[in-house]
């Protein structure tokens, strides 16, 4: 199957700081990325949705001045958490489809962000 | 998307069958019925979808009732690897769209 990367793995930063986390596509292009958010014990939020080439669409209650997406190409997305905060401590994880009619997303292994 | 409902946990010996059921009783026509899964620490994986018709493939079967008001995800014999949640989640057919996460099904096998 379709194979979707991440890095970091995992990062801790200080209160204040950015993060960038990148999503890879390793062996298909996909124009369409999707960002989801996973706190302790919850399940899987959607944060945004990532576009090649044009704005991401975020979800109601995502600031997208401090969740920056870009999607520069067919096979990369990375979302920058800007001055984190430790309420931002979460579990990051992308996902990707190969087409429009494809049935399956992949999902990156997810990246935690522990920001003290 | 439709709403689903699945059991909040189910337990299961080791090298037994599990069915996971799901109701989804406000399905419309244009709605696939997927199933994806998350072991600990890890992003979901793609498990099996399926539309009208019964469903089978290397991981699992997909059993979907006559009115597709609900589904029996079937794990033919489960192992300690099968630990995860399960998520049905509906999805229209168009694709294309964000997967939107429900609280999904905590199964546990016990060896």
């Amino acid at each position: 199957g379709a194979v979707v990367s991440q890095h970091p793995s995992w990062v801790i930063c200080k209160s204040g700081t950015s993060v960038k986390i990148e999503c890879r596509s390793l062996d298909f292009q996909a124009t369409t990325m999707f960002w989801y958010r996973q706190f302790p014990k919850q399940s899987l939020m959607l944060m945004a949705t990532s576009n090649e080439g044009s704005k991401a669409t975020y979800e109601q209650g995502v600031e997208k001045d401090k969740f920056l997406i870009n999607h520069a190409s067919l096979t990369l997305s990375t979302l920058t958490v800007t001055s984190a905060h430790p309420e931002d401590s979460s579990f990051y994880i992308c996902s990707a489809e190969i087409d429009q009619r494809a049935f399956e997303q992949y999902f990156g292994p997810g990246t935690r962000l522990t920001v003290t | 998307d439709a709403k689903t409902t699945q059991p909040n946990s189910m337990e299961s010996n080791e090298e037994e069958p599990v069915h996971l059921p799901c109701n989804h009783s406000t399905i419309s026509g244009t709605d696939y019925i997927h199933w994806y899964r998350q072991l600990p620490s890890q992003g979901p994986e793609y498990v099996i979808h399926g539309l009208t018709s019964n469903v089978n493939n290397r991981m699992a079967s997909l059993a979907i009732a006559e009115d597709r008001k609900s589904s029996t995800l079937i794990l033919h014999r489960a192992t300690l690897r099968d630990a995860a949640v399960y998520y049905c989640i509906l999805r229209h057919i168009s694709g294309n769209t964000p997967l939107v996460f429900g609280k999904g099904t905590r199964l546990s096998v016990i060896a």
